[in-house]
C-alpha cells in the first residue's frame, strides 16, 4: 500500500507569509490527491482535490501542485482563520484510501 | 443543504458491540457512495470503511475487517456501521462521509459532525 507523509508535522508562521505543506507518497500514484483542512474542534473540510482544483468557496490564497510521489499545498497569504490542520488524502482506491499524518498550522 | 447526522456512539466495553447511524438529506441518498471516517482523541484521520450506492459492494480497512460492517438503507436515507468485538484502539470520533464522485473513491465533500465512542472497561 502506498503511504502519505507530509512535512513538517507542524508549523509556526506570521500573518502575511507564505506557507508550503508537502505530502509524499511512498511510489509514484496518479493525481487523485486531495487536501483536507481541519479546524479545532471542527469537521475537516475540503480544500483541493485531483492535486491542484479548488473545492467550491475555497479562498484563492490556497493553492495544490505536483505530481507522483510530491505534492504541496500552498498558502499564499497567510490568514488568522487558516490556523489548522492539514491532510492531505489518496482517493479512488478503495480499500487504499489513505490519509498523511496531519500539519498542525499556527500563527507565530 | 447537505445534512449528515451521525447518531448511536458511547462507552462501551471491550469485547462488545455498538451501532452507529448516519442520517442523510439535502441529496440523492442512492446515488452515492458512504464512507465511515474515524479520529482518534488528538489523533488524524483514518478511513474505516465504504459501501457503493446500491449497496452491492464494500470495502473495509485492514484494522476493522471482520469486525465491523457498513450498511445502508437507502428508502430511510441511513448510512450503518455495525461494530463488534470492540476495542480500546476502536475509541475515536466516527464520521460518516459522502462520496463526492458519487462511487467508492474517497473523496470527501460532505461530513458528519461525529459521534465518539469510547471503547473501555
Amino acid at each position: 500500500d502506498i503511504q502519505m507523509t507530509q512535512s513538517p508535522s507542524s508549523l509556526s508562521a506570521s500573518v502575511g507569509d507564505r506557507v508550503t505543506i508537502t505530502c509524499r507518497a511512498s511510489q509514484g500514484m496518479s493525481n487523485y490527491l486531495a487536501w483536507y483542512q481541519q479546524k479545532p474542534g471542527k469537521v475537516p473540510k475540503l480544500l483541493i482535490y485531483a492535486a491542484s482544483p479548488l473545492q467550491s468557496g475555497v479562498p484563492s490564497r490556497f493553492s495544490g501542485s505536483g505530481s507522483g510521489t510530491d505534492f504541496t499545498l500552498t498558502i499564499s497569504s497567510l490568514q488568522p482563520e487558516d490556523v489548522a490542520t492539514y491532510y492531505c488524502q489518496k482517493y479512488n482506491s478503495a480499500p487504499s484510501i489513505t490519509f498523511g499524518q496531519g500539519t498542525r498550522l499556527e500563527i507565530k | 443543504q447537505v445534512q449528515l447526522v451521525e447518531s448511536g456512539g458511547g462507552v462501551v466495553q471491550p469485547g462488545r458491540s455498538l451501532r452507529l447511524s448516519c442520517a442523510a438529506s439535502g441529496f440523492i441518498f442512492r446515488s452515492y457512495g458512504m464512507h465511515w471516517v474515524r479520529q482518534a482523541p488528538g489523533r488524524g484521520l483514518e478511513w474505516v470503511a465504504v459501501i457503493s450506492y446500491d449497496g452491492s459492494n464494500e470495502y473495509y480497512a485492514d484494522s476493522v475487517k471482520g469486525r465491523f460492517t457498513i450498511s445502508r438503507n437507502n428508502p430511510k436515507n441511513t448510512l450503518y456501521l455495525q461494530m463488534n468485538s470492540l476495542r480500546a484502539e476502536d475509541t475515536a470520533v466516527y464520521y460518516c462521509a459522502k462520496d463526492a464522485l458519487g462511487g467508492m473513491g474517497g473523496l470527501f465533500d460532505y461530513w458528519g459532525q461525529g459521534t465518539l465512542v469510547t471503547v473501555s472497561s
